[in-house]
């Protein structure tokens, strides 16, 4: 079935700690792994993003590993800041019948960074 | 701003109503997709449709339709409201189907049932 776990569900970091966000997914077909930023009340806004063929990728402060094998894939945040207070959701392109893809999101795991 | 738009922003109705919630996808985008995000929870996938098709269906009640129109932009309808379906109702968009098109947000239609 198509299921994809995220933990943890609520996550509290020190300002400039680093914050690890981690998901597994069930389809091993599955080949393209976005991460969304939602601020409270607002949209989820797409932060980075890793497709199959690649093991890791990093944009500034953020980072996103793959691991095909496990079907785990993880969001790592270094020198967090208290902007960066959000809910953060994983998600997985689940493929369909009709070879369509449907995008499968992880519970969120709500951020809390202290000043 | 992603580019794509939903309205109204705000819907508040009673139970048993119907309501309809609109999309427009960002320029040159194909598909449109429907999520409802219940208090404190994730994005459940509701439905996609690409150019005026639908193409996957998540688990969206028999009680809820939607349709995208010749111009693009697309309509959920929620009939027989109940209180359970107060939720955020979000719209996205990307250019096509394939697994590695982006989906952009809209800002979403808060649906209140009283």
């Amino acid at each position: 079935g198509e299921n994809v776990e995220q933990h943890p569900s609520t996550l509290s970091v020190q300002e400039g700690d680093s914050a690890v966000i981690k998901c597994t997914y069930s389809d091993s077909a599955s080949n393209y792994f976005p991460w969304y930023k939602q601020e409270l009340g607002k949209r989820p806004q797409l932060i980075i993003d890793i497709r199959s063929n690649v093991g890791e990728k990093k944009d500034q402060r953020i980072a996103v590993t793959l691991n095909k094998t496990a079907k785990h894939f993880s969001l790592h945040i270094t020198e967090t800041q208290p902007e960066d207070s959000a809910v953060y959701f994983c998600a997985a392109f689940h493929p369909t019948m009709d070879s369509s893809y449907k995008l499968i999101f992880g519970s969120g795991t709500r951020l809390l960074v202290r000043p | 701003d992603s580019g794509v738009t939903q309205t109204p922003k705000h819907l508040i109705t009673a139970t048993g109503q119907r309501v309809t919630l609109r999309c427009s996808p960002r320029s040159g985008d194909l598909s449109v997709y429907w999520y409802q995000q219940s208090l404190d929870q994730g994005l459940q996938f509701l439905i996609q449709y690409y150019n005026g098709e639908e193409r996957a269906k998540g688990n969206i009640l028999e009680r809820f339709s939607a349709q995208q129109f010749p111009d693009l932009h697309s309509e959920l309808n929620l009939s027989s409201l109940e209180l359970g379906d107060s939720a955020l109702y979000f719209c996205a968009s990307s250019a096509g189907t394939r697994s590695s098109d982006t989906q952009y947000f809209g800002p979403g239609t808060r649906l209140t049932v009283l």
